[in-house]
């Protein structure tokens, strides 16, 4: 298995564009999830999927969207990057959401937005 | 990969001792707490968890001590070594709605030899 794989690693943007992070796992896992991390914070939460075709909003949803058409896949769209979306974001799959404190995370992708 | 952690506290062992960090959590209704361990480059990776009706649980090397009276959290690794040397986080799973994960904002361990 792959586990959680995340393209691209690095990105650099211009405020106003937009882009897609991917994130794919192999692990059939029902639950997936992205979160920002931002130096001297923790992870939090951006959206999450419990399975195809639901997904709903974590702690900081503003300003990305999000879609789950297959059990592998959950992207993660910048509508208009901003500075303040400067960032490296993780994506993470577990089981089910029962089991969210066993969450795989994927590698991360270092975004910049200038 | 990438990992942050520019500002974080840091805990410096020599190799071969006794690390333990500490956490504080919030939520006294979380009824699970978990470890988690990043490496530079790389996505955080579990390491322990704890129930909440529980105050203490061993792993291989690791021991996770739960106090919810004082909200706290702490990990214990026993005899360091230089592949511990990573960033830790203490997460809390919210049992709320969508079992979300609230992190704290993590420690880095140093190990030297």
């Amino acid at each position: 298995n792959a586990g959680v794989t995340q393209t691209p690693k690095f990105q650099v943007l211009k405020t106003g564009q937009s882009m897609t992070l991917q994130c794919a796992q192999d692990m059939n896992h029902e639950y997936m999830s992205w979160y920002r991390q931002d130096p001297g914070m923790g992870l939090r939460l951006i959206h999450y999927s419990v399975g195809a075709g639901i997904t709903d909003q974590g702690e900081v949803p503003n300003g990305y969207n999000v879609s789950r058409s297959t059990t592998e896949d959950f992207p993660l769209r910048l509508l208009s990057a901003a500075p303040s979306q400067t960032s490296v974001y993780f994506c993470a799959s577990s089981y089910s959401t029962a089991t969210v404190n066993e969450q795989y995370f994927g590698p991360g992708t270092r975004l910049t937005v200038t | 990969g990438e990992s942050v952690g520019l500002h974080l506290p840091t805990l410096s062992v020599q190799e071969g001792d006794n690390s333990i960090i500490n956490c504080a959590y919030s939520n006294s209704a979380s009824d699970y707490f978990i470890w988690y361990k990043q490496e530079s480059g790389k996505g955080p990776q579990f390491i322990i968890d704890i129930r909440s009706n529980m105050d203490k649980r061993q792993g291989q090397r690791v021991t996770v001590l739960l106090n919810k009276t004082v909200k706290h959290l702490s990990l214990q690794i026993a005899a360091t070594q230089p592949g511990d040397s990573a960033v830790y986080f203490c997460a809390e799973k919210d049992p709320g709605g969508y079992n979300k994960l609230i992190f704290g904002a993590g420690t880095r361990l140093a190990v030297h030899p």
